[in-house]
């Protein structure tokens, strides 16, 4: 079956703009997880959707970043404001149960210039 | 709080050699430790899991050996081939919290042909 899909695969964008980046995840998976990662380290967690609600955000750096989930399914992650230092690649993972296995996707590199 | 420290940060084996990548972690509570692998451009791919009630996994040329005692856990590629070359990254979780995933730093593999 299809796996984890992330668009846009790249944008670039201007600093204070603001962007918003799409996931879908594997059909059927309930939780739903956002990674930053940056060039030449590991992934870190931002957020995890449990269904539609947000289990746990505590690892979205400041109030710019936000995420949706409103159909328990497809999820948004939107960045207000952005600044250079938001550029990463960021990954979005859905996993079936807890705990248990988590399946990304490619990614949306995102640029701020 | 580095949780999950990896290393080495680069590896170089030949083809038919042995890779093996550790890592250490910290939190006691953590109950399910992932392998992923990622090539440039892409997302990671998990690899083999284990959980600390089993002190080795094999999968094919892939095996996690786990020290639940010395909070220790390795990696290790038999028969390693060029086509392995990648950066893994060895995880961890805490089923209870949600299963964020906390992240090694990642090394760098590189199998010579």
């Amino acid at each position: 079956g299809a796996g984890v899909s992330q668009t846009p695969s790249n944008k670039v964008t201007e600093k204070g703009k603001y962007v918003e980046l799409r996931c879908d995840p594997i059909s059927g998976h309930t939780a739903l997880y956002w990674y930053r990662q940056s060039l030449g380290q590991g992934p870190e967690f931002l957020i995890y959707f449990q269904g539609t609600g947000a289990a746990d955000d505590s690892g979205l750096p400041n109030d710019r970043f936000f995420a949706v989930r409103p159909e328990g399914s497809v999820s948004t992650l939107k960045i207000q404001r952005t600044e250079r230092g938001d550029s990463a690649v960021y990954l979005c993972a859905s996993s079936l149960t807890l705990p248990t296995a988590q399946y990304f996707g490619p990614g949306t590199r995102l640029t701020v210039l | 709080q580095q949780q999950v420290k990896q290393s080495p940060q680069s590896l170089i084996v030949q083809k038919g050699g042995i890779s093996i990548i550790n890592c250490a972690y910290e939190n006691t509570a953590f109950d399910y430790f992932p392998w992923y692998q990622q090539f440039p451009g892409k997302g990671p791919a998990l690899l083999i899991a284990i959980r600390p009630d089993v002190s080795e996994k094999k999968e094919g040329r892939f095996t996690i050996s786990f020290n639940k005692s010395a909070k220790q856990f390795s990696l290790h590629i038999m028969d390693s081939q060029p086509g392995d070359s990648a950066t893994y990254f060895c995880a961890a979780t805490q089923g209870t919290s949600g299963s964020r995933l906390t992240f090694g730093e990642g090394t760098q593999l590189t199998v010579n042909p």
